[in-house]
C-alpha cells in the first residue's frame, strides 16, 4: 500500500526566512504533484514532477524529486506572508490516475 | 464558467437523511474525480469517471455512497442514510492529461457536509 508522509505538519516562520517541507512515499513512483490550499478554498496545482531529478521553480517556491530516495522537497526562499497556506504533496499510483495524498503542511508566515 | 463548480457549498443533514452533492466540471475535461477530505487530512480518493463511465469506485466507503455522471459532464455524489462519520468536505476535480502524461487536477471549492 502506498503511503505518503509529509513533515512537518505545521510550520510557523518569520518572513524572510528559508525552509523546506519534505514529502516521503513508500513505493516506487515517478510522478509527484504539489498543491496549495487556502482556508475554505480549492486545492491549486503548484508543481508537477515527472522524473528523477526533476526541479521546478515558481517565484519563492522550488520543488524537487528524488525517486531513488522516494523523497520530494518543497523549498521556500525568503518567505512572505502571502505564502501562508496548507501545502500538499500527492503521489501518482501505477494506475496513472489515482493520487495518494500527504496529510498536508500548514504553513504560517508571520510578518 | 472557467472552473469546477460544486454545490451546495455547505450542507447540514440529520443522521439518516439522504444527500446529493453536485459537481460541474470544466467543459471538455474527460476525467472527473471525487475525493473526501476530513479535517486536517489530505484528500482520499472515492471514485473516478472517464466521460460517463465509472472506471473505479474502489474508494467509496460503503454501499450508501453512489456516484453518477450520466452524460459525461455534470456528476452527482449521493449519500444515503447519512451517518456522523460521513461528515467531511467532498471535493470534485476534473482533469486533462498533458502531452507528457501528467494528470493535473482542477478542484472545486468542495461541499462541506455536517451530519448531526
Amino acid at each position: 500500500e502506498l503511503k505518503v508522509e509529509q513533515n512537518p505538519l505545521f510550520l510557523s516562520m518569520q518572513e524572510g526566512k528559508n525552509y523546506t517541507i519534505y514529502c516521503n512515499y513508500s513505493t516506487t513512483s515517478d510522478r509527484l504533484y504539489w498543491y496549495r490550499q487556502d482556508p475554505g478554498k480549492s486545492l491549486e496545482s503548484l508543481f508537477v514532477l515527472l522524473s528523477n531529478g526533476a526541479v521546478k521553480q515558481e517565484g519563492r517556491l522550488m520543488a524537487s524529486l528524488d525517486t531513488k530516495a522516494r523523497l520530494s522537497t518543497l523549498h521556500i526562499t525568503a518567505a512572505v506572508h502571502d505564502l501562508s497556506a496548507t501545502y500538499f504533496c500527492a503521489v501518482e499510483m501505477d494506475s496513472n490516475y489515482q493520487l495518494i495524498w500527504g496529510a498536508g503542511t500548514k504553513l504560517i508566515i508571520k510578518p | 464558467g472557467a472552473g469546477v463548480s460544486q454545490s451546495p457549498r455547505y450542507k447540514v443533514a440529520k443522521r439518516g437523511q439522504d444527500v446529493a452533492l453536485r459537481c460541474d466540471p470544466i467543459s471538455g475535461h474527460v476525467s472527473l474525480f471525487w475525493y473526501q477530505q476530513a479535517l486536517g487530512q489530505g484528500p482520499e480518493f472515492l471514485t473516478y469517471f472517464q466521460n460517463e463511465a465509472q472506471l473505479d469506485k474502489s474508494g467509496l466507503p460503503s454501499d450508501r455512497f453512489f456516484a453518477e455522471r450520466p452524460e459525461g459532464s455534470v456528476s452527482t455524489l449521493k449519500i444515503q442514510r447519512t451517518q456522523q462519520e460521513d461528515s467531511a468536505v467532498y471535493l470534485c476535480a476534473s482533469s486533462f492529461w498533458t502531452i507528457s502524461g501528467a494528470n493535473v487536477l482542477t478542484f472545486g471549492a468542495g461541499s462541506r457536509l455536517t451530519v448531526l
